[in-house]
């Protein structure tokens, strides 16, 4: 069964520090796209960024960059310099084969930045 | 810019009411689908729509009925609520492409009682 597993239900960091959230995929399809979303408190869904697994690099936007390690099916989002305003829930999503816009949620892992 | 539009974004029904969720989306998207978020589940899809006239089951869809008329709209309709059907709801929109981001609705609280 295709599946995204978020093992760190809850993370702390210093503001300014940088952060790993982690994400796990489970397939046998050869082809994917792995998404993070952000949801603040607010509760609406922000996309942050997209890795398809037969990208070479690794994905970045701005502060959010995914390290992409495909032998061990994981996607982890890495958050550098860490604002008051990164704390919200994130999740990863995964689209696997031909299933587009078909999206698979972990559940979550909740970010609390500190001052 | 609109984007996707949910409506309402709180509602509370009794037990065994009906009520549509309307979702419309206004960037031509082919997909659109429907998720509900409980805690500690993310978010687990219900119905799916890849064009208009076309929809098909996703993970959670018991109790759930859905239509495509349009390319804009995909209303989400609950028959008779249940109390185990308390939850949010988003409603999403993306091109069928697997390089595009899903955009999301924001989002609707049900409280069945």
């Amino acid at each position: 069964a295709q599946k995204i597993t978020q093992t760190q239900p809850g993370m702390f960091v210093q503001e300014k520090e940088a952060v790993t959230l982690d994400c796990t995929y489970d397939t046998s399809d050869p082809s994917y796209g792995l998404f993070w979303y952000k949801q603040p408190s607010s509760g609406e869904m922000i996309f942050l960024i997209y890795q398809g697994s037969y990208d070479q690099q690794n994905a970045t936007e701005g502060r959010y960059s995914l390290n992409f390690q495909k032998a061990r099916k994981s996607a982890n989002l890495v958050i550098s310099a860490s604002q008051l305003g990164d704390s919200a829930m994130y999740f990863c999503a995964c689209t696997f084969g031909t299933s587009y816009g078909k999206l698979t949620f972990g559940q979550g892992t909740i970010l609390t930045v500190h001052p | 810019n609109a984007g996707v539009t949910q409506t309402p974004k709180f509602q509370v029904l009794k037990t065994g009411q009906s009520m549509t969720l309307q979702c419309a989306q206004d960037m031509n998207h082919e997909y659109m689908s429907w998720y509900r978020q409980d805690p500690g589940m993310g978010l687990r899809l219900i119905h799916y729509s890849v064009g208009a006239g076309i929809t098909d089951q996703g993970e959670v869809p018991n109790g759930y009925n859905v239509s495509r008329s349009t390319t804009e709209d995909f209303p989400l309709r609950l028959l008779s609520a249940a109390p185990s059907q308390t939850s949010v709801y988003f409603c999403a929109s993306s091109y069928v492409s697997r390089y595009t981001e899903a955009f999301f609705g924001q989002g609707t609280r049900l409280t069945v009682v």
